[in-house]
């Protein structure tokens, strides 16, 4: 069974750019999780999806971050501006289900702002 | 809301000593425990969990982590550890609404020497 798959690896951009992140979950899975992993921490969730619809973004800073999953399969995150703070790993996940399933990750974008 | 404290960065060990990593969260409800690693390069995979039932859940390769409600600590342990087992450590915590997110705490990086 292939995993989560996340591209790019690796983006280097200037601050005010504009950045996409593209995830592509566990075939199947109804839910998807976009994290945030700033150097020295824990992720943390910036939005969920259940199949197409947005079950919980109250952390996703919207007046710069976006996020959507046509169609409930592929998901694609996108910054626009960037500032410096928003350097980080971005990681995506999936599960079968909300809640008590296991969350599988993929290998995340590591995004530098300059 | 929940919050997950790991009060070790780093804990760095000699091979085939014991090792525990230390996790205390805080919650106003019940909760469901889980630690996740991530070994260098790679995304975050599930390590054990506790749901319910008994307090001590084991993994497949060693690592147990035990459940106690009075002391708020979900600490993993393992007898023996092996070169491979460097990595970092993740502890998270969910209410037990089979509808929250994951909250994460920092991450204790496990480094293992010869």
């Amino acid at each position: 069974e292939a995993g989560v798959a996340q591209s790019p690896r690796y983006k280097i951009i200037e601050k005010r750019q504009s950045v996409a992140f593209w995830c592509n979950p566990i075939s199947g899975h109804a839910t998807l999780y976009w994290y945030q992993q700033i150097l020295g921490q824990g992720p943390k969730l910036l939005i969920q999806f259940q199949n197409n619809g947005v079950v919980d973004d109250s952390q996703l800073p919207k007046d710069r971050f976006s996020a959507e999953r046509l169609k409930g399969v592929d998901s694609t995150l996108k910054i626009q501006p960037a500032k410096l703070e928003d350097s980080a790993v971005y990681l995506c996940a999936s599960s079968s289900r909300q809640g008590t399933d296991t969350q599988y990750f993929g290998p995340g974008t590591r995004l530098t702002v300059l | 809301a929940q919050s997950v404290t790991q009060l070790d960065s780093q804990v760095p060990v000699f091979e085939e000593a014991p090792v525990e990593l230390r996790c205390n969260y805080s919650s106003s409800v019940s909760v469901y425990l889980f630690w996740y690693v991530q070994y260098p390069n790679q995304g975050l995979q599930l390590l054990l969990k506790y749901l319910s039932g008994s307090t001590l859940v084991e993994s497949i390769n060693g690592f147990e982590a035990e459940f106690n409600k009075s002391q708020t600590s979900f600490h993993l342990r393992k007898p023996s550890v092996h070169i491979s087992d460097t990595a970092e450590y993740f502890c998270a915590v969910s209410d037990d609404s089979g509808y929250s997110t994951l909250t994460f705490g920092k991450g204790t990086m496990l480094l293992v020497s010869p």
